[in-house]
């Protein structure tokens, strides 16, 4: 079974430019995650997605941050505009249940985006 | 919401040698308590998770206990070897919203000594 595939691996921007990440889940998983992870900490959750729906967004900067899923199945997480803060690593992640809490995540390997 | 503590944020085994990491959480309606390893860069993988209704799970050299009461769960590495040298997360999930997404500990950089 293939994993979660992300792309790009590495991103190097300017500030004030825009991003764009992609991620395509495991064949199957209705649920889709994003997460950032700062260097030294854990993964914090940006969005998570259920079938083609937002189910929290709640912790997303959404005057630079959005995301779709369009057509339930891969996504894309862009940042407009960029700022030197947001340099971590941005990790998709996929469950292949319908939101239940004891569902696994799988997580890809992760975007490292560097902004200078 | 959720608050997840990890302790210790370092540990350093010599090969053979058990590890213990601990972790505390904050909700307790959290039933799902996955630990994920991590290597340099690559994405969390997932080693072993237990459920609220259990009180220990085993896997090989690998081992988790949660005491619901105290809110807290550990990760057991039994003869460690070089390659289990990575950073290890804790994790959390409360059933009391619909978010489902992990709410993780900061991180423990197990490093095994040849």
């Amino acid at each position: 079974e293939a994993g979660v595939a992300q792309s790009p691996r590495y991103k190097i921007i300017e500030k004030r430019q825009s991003v764009a990440f992609w991620c395509n889940p495991i064949s199957g998983h209705a649920t889709l995650y994003w997460y950032q992870q700062i260097l030294g900490q854990g993964p914090k959750l940006l969005i998570q997605f259920q079938n083609n729906g937002v189910v929290d967004d709640s912790q997303l900067p959404k005057d630079r941050f959005s995301a779709e899923r369009l057509k339930g199945v891969d996504s894309t997480l862009k940042i407009q505009p960029a700022k030197l803060e947001d340099s971590a690593v941005y990790l998709c992640a996929s469950s292949a249940g319908q939101g239940a809490s004891t569902d696994t995540q799988y997580f890809g390997p992760g975007t490292r985006l560097t902004v200078l | 919401g959720e608050n997840v503590e990890q302790h210790p944020s370092t540990l350093s085994v010599q090969e053979g040698d058990s590890a213990v990491i601990k972790c505390t959480y904050s909700d307790s309606a959290s039933n799902y308590f996955p630990w994920y390893k991590q290597e340099l860069g690559k994405g969390p993988q997932l080693i072993i998770d237990i459920r609220s209704n259990v009180g220990e799970k085993k896997d090989q050299r690998i081992a988790v206990t949660l005491n619901k009461t105290a809110k807290h769960f550990s990760l057991h590495i039994t003869e460690t070897q070089p390659e289990d040298s990575a950073v290890y997360f804790c994790a959390a999930v409360s059933r009391n919203t619909g978010r489902r997404a992990l709410t993780f500990g900061s991180g423990t950089r197990l490093q095994v000594q040849p």
